[in-house]
């Protein structure tokens, strides 16, 4: 069964607490993103990835790592630096990077910090 | 600056009707344009995608059309059904910066 996987779908943390939301795929595609999506607002870009070992900042990175030591796995950090968590996380996928290529997107993490 | 603007925000129609989505953008220079539906809680799905050259394209029961020269979209849903009800968004792509814009959405909800 092909695809992108997200884990956990609700994930729940305190205040000052850092969080990994998982992300893998099994697409064989170079490219990956991480978006955040909030009520009344378009998809924003957090970080993206066009191979291992390297990735680059999105719009809104601040607060939030990345890692991409496999090419099936990016995982993202929200740490306790980032002032407003509380979001659905988007996960996704392209064959090569650039905006040319379709994106196919997990099925979400909503992070819910209090 | 970039923008993705959809209307309307939201539209309630009855099952079996039709409908269709607006999407004005200025993106430029203009790569590429895409509709996505995403259900409550889901992660978007792929339903078409346009590029400068195509003025319509369909997928069952989708319809998109592109104007370039006045940068508007349209999505076109012929008889709706129940699992219609959803987000579309609209996304575009930028050449050269090879970034994505995506517009907030619209909420279709279809009732019997």
């Amino acid at each position: 069964d092909g695809g992108i996987t997200q884990s956990p779908k609700y994930l729940f943390r305190k205040e000052g607490q850092n969080v990994t939301l998982s992300c893998e795929q099994n697409l064989n595609h170079d490219a990956m993103y991480w978006y955040r999506q909030d009520p009344g607002q378009g998809l924003r870009l957090i970080y993206y990835s066009q191979i291992v070992n390297d990735f680059q900042k999105g719009d809104i990175a601040e607060g939030y790592s990345v890692s991409r030591e496999k090419k099936e796995s990016f995982p993202l950090t929200v740490t306790s630096a980032q002032k407003n968590p509380t979001a659905f996380y988007l996960c996704a996928s392209s064959i090569q990077g650039g905006a040319s290529y379709e994106q196919y997107f997990g099925p979400g993490t909503r992070l819910t910090v209090t | 600056k970039n923008q993705v603007e959809q209307s309307p925000q939201s539209l309630i129609i009855l099952e079996g009707k039709n409908c269709t989505l607006q999407c004005n953008y200025t993106v430029s220079p203009f790569s590429n344009l895409r509709w996505y539906k995403q259900d409550t809680g889901r992660g978007p799905v792929s339903l078409t995608i346009m590029t400068f050259s195509e003025n319509t394209k369909s997928n069952g029961r989708y319809t998109a059309t592109l104007d370039a020269d006045t940068k508007q979209s349209s999505l076109h849903i012929t008889a709706s059904q129940l699992s219609d009800s959803a987000s579309y968004i609209c996304v575009v792509a930028d050449f050269g910066n090879e970034k994505l814009t995506f517009g907030t959405g619209t909420r279709l909800t279809i009732i019997p």
